[in-house]
């Protein structure tokens, strides 16, 4: 089992419609959780980041953390183009500065 | 600001060469971090210093040799490397906001091609 799944996709989304994308993962120690958006060939980008249980909402992303179902999803309402990339979720422990990615999901929204 | 800048964006070298990547950041952030990331993968962590201070090796060949000559500047010596290590090369530093916990930031990434 990897320590941090997420589904490769390509998750096709109409434009203005809700991308739902999933994480899992298995360390129960950890403590913080990270969104990345990755455009081809550029590096990634902090989009959200989440540490307590419930709901965090930025503009149009709401991240959301389940820590007894070590699961962390994010959502992106009214999708765009622009959103169109691949999606990494990141993983810290307690302690220590590592994160671990997920295998990243890549967005592809259609006009 | 959250600004990582790297250089060069670009290099290609033949496997008898000698070439460094260079990362700076002014953020005052105390951790610096080197990844790999090759098409279609996660990146994967390769070294981190915090406070100036090789913390992590993650078992990487010694062909690659990092650096942090200061707290701003972390750089990365590349000597005899090959074909497989073509890759995109990211650099990223942390601090830990108030309230918030440790949070990563990268640099544009250095795409490496050694023929």
């Amino acid at each position: 089992q990897k320590e941090v799944e997420q589904n490769s996709g390509p998750l096709s989304v109409p434009e203005g419609a809700i991308a739902s994308l999933n994480c899992t993962y298995s360390d129960r120690g950890s403590q913080s959780f990270f969104w990345y958006r990755q455009y081809s060939g550029k590096s990634p980008e902090l989009i959200m980041s989440i540490y307590s249980n419930g709901d965090k909402e930025d503009g149009r992303f709401t991240a959301q953390l389940n820590k007894a179902s070590q699961y962390v999803s994010l959502l992106i309402r009214d999708s765009q183009p622009s959103d169109s990339a691949t999606y990494l979720c990141a993983v810290k422990k307690a302690a220590g500065n590592k994160l671990t990615f997920g295998g990243g999901t890549r967005v592809l929204v259609k006009p | 600001d959250t600004e990582v800048t790297q250089t060069p964006k670009h290099l290609v070298m033949g496997m008898t060469n000698k070439k460094s990547l260079k990362c700076e950041q002014h953020m005052g952030h105390r951790a610096m971090y080197w990844y790999k990331q090759k098409a279609k993968k996660p990146p994967e962590l390769m070294f981190v210093y915090s406070y100036e201070k090789l913390s992590i090796n993650e078992s990487v060949p010694s062909r690659f040799s990092p650096e942090c000559p200061n707290s701003s500047l972390l750089n990365l010596h590349l000597h005899a490397l090959q074909p497989e290590d073509s890759a995109l090369y990211l650099c990223a530093s942390s601090h830990r906001p108030p309230g918030n916990q440790e949070t990563q930031y990268f640099g544009p990434g250095t795409r490496l091609l050694v023929l």
